[in-house]
């Protein structure tokens, strides 16, 4: 199974900071990365699909980029409601495998 | 838009089965798309369970495929989940959810199941 390792596992920030959360893979995905949001209670949410197309309705200050191994997910002006967990999963290979998650908080 | 939505037994005894529906609206389960069962557990995380296609092929997570089976009904626009002699080790929230292009989109809201006696 490919594994994938995000950091931080948890961040503290700021309303209007830009962060920054990685993932790496314990192999070469090409692009097949994806990345959610999850806040407490719910169901994760598609953000980013194929490492940097951003699911329609998803605000544009959250971006990706990566190829390979290495991936980031960053969003550019942090808002009260972007405060979540956030996931990212491969799809390169069966099984799908997701990351441990980041928990994004004040 | 497509919604889902898990329903099923919240408590299963352990050596039990654990069965689970996920009722399709929005669109029908006899389109070309996969339709997938993902678990999330405080200790493994979000875990893959298996899919099933619109026509009815299966793949399943090679660490549950000899105790899963996931099912189909078109009529109903439904699909299912069954996963047998359970253990605490399957407590969990079980989500349903739509395989578009390696994504899971949309998810249904999930549904808590206790393996406990």
């Amino acid at each position: 199974d490919i594994q994938l390792t995000q950091s931080p596992s948890s961040l503290s920030a700021s309303v209007g900071d830009r962060v920054t959360i990685t993932c790496r893979a314990s192999q070469s995905i090409s692009s097949y990365l994806n990345w959610y949001q999850q806040k407490p209670g719910k169901a994760p949410k598609l953000l980013i699909y194929a490492a940097s197309n951003l699911q329609s309705g998803v605000p544009s200050r959250f971006s990706g980029s990566g190829y390979g191994t290495d991936f980031t997910l960053t969003i550019s002006s942090l808002q009260p409601e972007d405060f979540a967990t956030y996931y990212c999963q491969q799809s390169y290979s069966t099984p799908a495998t997701f990351g441990q998650g980041t928990r994004l908080e004040i | 838009q497509v919604q889902l939505q898990e329903s099923g037994p919240g408590l299963v005894k352990p050596s039990g089965t654990l069965s689970l529906t996920c009722a399709v609206s929005g669109g029908s389960i006899s389109s070309s798309n996969w339709w997938s069962w993902v678990r999330q557990s405080p200790g493994k995380g979000l875990e893959w369970i298996g899919e099933i296609s619109h026509s009815g092929s299966t793949i399943y997570n090679p660490s549950l495929k000899s105790r899963l089976t996931i099912s189909e009904d078109k009529s109903k626009n439904k699909f299912s989940l069954k996963l047998i002699s359970v253990t605490a080790a399957d407590t969990a929230v079980y989500y349903c959810t739509r395989v578009l292009i390696g994504t899971f989109d949309p998810w249904g809201q999930g549904t808590l199941v206790t393996v406990s006696s």
